[in-house]
């Protein structure tokens, strides 16, 4: 049963345009939330979080938001540049330090056009 | 440069011959754990260890065992490899016991893994 679910696998956008990148999850334990971005023949790399008690955290041209009760996640990047071209993975955390489980969604590759 | 190095990259063999895929951090972090990659799934967590001697079951444990013999290695054993093992492997690593708030993982480059 997957818990975080990203349900567009692809998104492309425009140089320069806004990307939303979104995440449904179902767990209600989630106390924290974690986006990562991934190029080919690399590893993850982490990008921004959120806990659970914010519904917005800004660094950069990067914005995440939190809708508790709707049980969604997203990610606002802009405006978008070719170097933002990535798979893009949310992931989010639960359990007690030091039982702590992170699970990550299915990913979405995100294509940016110049 | 602080860094998660895997070994090898890409392996190709066959089915039950016993392989180890190398995981070192030159970060002196507790934490360290695998996962693996697979199309429509995710990422998802095969082994974990909070410390040295400390290791413990992720999600999908079944094939896989893991050591934790000191704090920079966390090597990645698969006694007998079946093709449903074919994957994307990760290693990665944090800061503190578990997942920090403020240091979230480090995960190293990949190694493709193809049992045929």
């Amino acid at each position: 049963d997957q818990q975080v679910k990203q349900n567009s696998p692809s998104l492309s956008v425009q140089e320069g345009r806004i990307s939303i990148l979104n995440c449904d999850y179902t767990n209600s334990m989630f106390d924290y939330f974690l986006w990562y971005k991934k190029y080919p023949a690399e590893g993850p790399t982490f990008l921004i979080s959120i806990s659970s008690i914010k519904d917005k955290n800004e660094d950069g041209r990067f914005t995440v938001f939190l809708n508790k009760s709707a049980k969604h996640l997203s990610l606002h990047i802009v405006p978008s540049q070719p170097g933002d071209s990535a798979v893009y993975f949310c992931a989010a955390k639960w359990g007690n330090f030091g039982n702590e489980k992170l699970t990550f969604g299915t990913g979405t590759r995100l294509t940016i056009i110049p | 440069e602080a860094q998660v190095t895997q070994n090898p990259r890409y392996l190709i063999t066959v089915t039950g011959k016993k392989l180890t895929v190398t995981c070192s951090q030159n970060m002196n972090h507790e934490y360290m754990s695998w996962y693996r990659q697979d199309p429509g799934l995710g990422l998802r967590q095969i082994y974990y260890s909070m410390n040295v001697e400390v290791t413990d079951k992720g999600d999908v444990p079944e094939g896989y065992k893991v050591s934790r013999k000191e704090k920079r290695n966390f090597p990645l054993i698969l006694e007998s490899p079946s093709p449903n093992q074919t994957s994307l492997y990760f290693c990665a690593s944090s800061s503190g016991q578990g997942i920090p708030y403020d240091s979230p993982l480090h995960f190293g480059n990949g190694t493709r893994l193809t049992v045929t």
